[in-house]
């Protein structure tokens, strides 16, 4: 069955540095959306992505955040100033289509910030 | 705004007892509802979800859920679990807006542990 996968599965960063979270949705998606969890909190949504341009986005998804399809199968996150409350679970979901169609979520890669 | 509650943070069943997470949601319009599970190290796995239709829905794994509009509830329910069902469970209410692929809306979470 095919399924969302999300590189690295734990990433270490010093705060203020840069990181980049990969994920690879499923082929035959068109949907591409970013969530986040922090320790204890519910899973937050930050952003969705279509034809190559963002379709949604939350109060959370500020200007230090951006996302991008580098390729045809890559979706990534980009954090530019890492933050000590950046620290958190952040999941990749993808789905053909929107509201009906499931997303389908990728096992998340946690931050840390130092 | 739509918002979800699940008012029960820690569940405990025994093996083989039924079970019942509570979800209630706040949407103005017709809500679409989803049931994910979580287990240790995992992603979200979608057990169910409800547009429209029969307010009896079915999903993997044994579980159900019923809508019911009047309660603003979409409460999951297993008739016998099993140990391999201690997870976090998560109710979302999913919207669209304007024609964007609008995220999910999740609640806390319920943490179902099985006692033997």
């Amino acid at each position: 069955e095919p399924e969302v996968t999300q590189t690295p599965s734990h990433q270490v960063t010093q705060m203020g540095q840069e990181v980049i979270l990969r994920c690879v949705p499923i082929s035959n998606h068109l949907y591409f959306y970013w969530y986040r969890q922090i320790l204890g909190q519910k899973v937050e949504f930050l952003v969705s992505f279509y034809n190559n341009e963002i379709s949604e986005k939350s109060e959370i998804f500020d200007d230090q955040f951006s996302v991008e399809r580098p390729d045809g199968s890559n979706f990534t996150l980009k954090i530019r100033s890492t933050k000590l409350e950046d620290s958190a679970m952040y999941f990749c979901a993808s789905s053909w289509g929107v509201v009906t169609d499931t997303q389908y979520f990728g096992p998340g890669t946690r931050l840390t910030v130092l | 705004a739509q918002s979800v509650t699940q008012p029960d943070i820690h569940i405990t069943v025994s093996e083989g007892a039924s079970l019942e997470l509570r979800c209630n949601y706040s949407y103005g319009a017709t809500p679409y509802l989803f049931w994910y599970v979580q287990s240790p190290g995992q992603g979200l796995q979608l057990l169910l979800k409800y547009f429209s239709g029969d307010t009896l829905v079915q999903g993997i794994k044994g579980f159900e859920a019923e809508f019911k509009r009047s309660q603003s509830s979409f409460n999951l329910r297993k008739p016998s679990v099993h140990w391999s069902d201690a997870a976090e469970y998560f109710c979302a209410v999913g919207a669209q807006s304007g024609g964007g692929a609008d995220g999910l809306t999740f609640g806390k979470g319920t943490h179902l542990i099985i006692q033997p």
